[in-house]
């Protein structure tokens, strides 16, 4: 029973490297979200799906790209990283009812040199 | 702009004791309170709330929201070093998708 799985669970690029964290989730949720964590700001949303092919930018989009081709996978892209992104990442995924909580991966820890 | 914040930041006590963790917040759109533990890695669903005074509890832990004043408390009592974490609330809203405002967090400890 998988749940919500992130690959990788580690990283570290160069600056100006790009890379792809992927999110798959088990659960046939129609929504996900991508959310970074740094310390003393809690989570921020960064782009999220209400459904295959569909995306949208959440509260700090810059420097990041989304993709969300098939229902179970959602992938999050940096095309040049910086300093700035090196963070914790989390993927969540949901029901599409308000009721519902997000459920969440163990995160991609990502630094950038 | 929408904000939840949580109080204390961190807070140490004894086994066995009882806690009382803070959030407020102050959105457009409320649909939902949600509490959430984050150990090590991801944070894990602890209770969501929509009503104003009615109390969810699951063993040692509860939860209130008073919608009015607009803040939410998570009491645990007869702390355990299990319950040692980073306490995550969220504020769900509506805009096209349920999306959730996090606040900072308060990162309990617990002592043997």
């Amino acid at each position: 029973n998988a749940g919500v799985t992130q690959t990788p669970k580690f990283r570290v690029l160069k600056t100006g490297q790009s890379m792809t964290l992927l999110c798959a989730q088990d659960m046939n949720h129609e929504y996900m979200y991508w959310y970074r964590q740094d310390p003393g700001m809690g989570l921020r949303l960064i782009h999220y799906s209400v459904g295959e092919g569909t995306t949208a930018k959440g509260e700090v989009p810059d420097g990041y790209n989304v993709s969300r081709l098939k229902k179970q996978n959602f992938l999050l892209g940096l095309e040049s990283a910086a300093p700035s992104q090196t963070s914790v990442y989390f993927c969540a995924s949901s029901l599409p009812y308000s009721n519902q909580p997000q459920h969440f991966g163990d995160g991609t820890r990502l630094s950038i040199l | 702009e929408d904000k939840v914040v949580q109080s204390p930041l961190s807070l140490v006590v004894h086994e066995g004791d009882t806690v009382t963790l803070n959030c407020s917040y102050e959105v457009t759109n409320f649909r939902s309170l949600l509490w959430y533990k984050q150990e090590k890695k991801a944070p894990t669903f602890l209770f969501m709330l929509t009503s104003s005074g009615i109390e969810k509890k699951s063993g040692r832990l509860s939860s209130i929201l008073d919608k009015k004043e607009l803040f939410s408390i998570l009491n645990i009592t007869a702390t355990q070093t299990g319950d040692s974490a980073v306490y995550l609330c969220a504020v769900g809203i509506i805009q096209g998708a349920q999306k959730l405002v996090f606040g900072q967090g308060t990162r309990l400890t617990i002592n043997p």
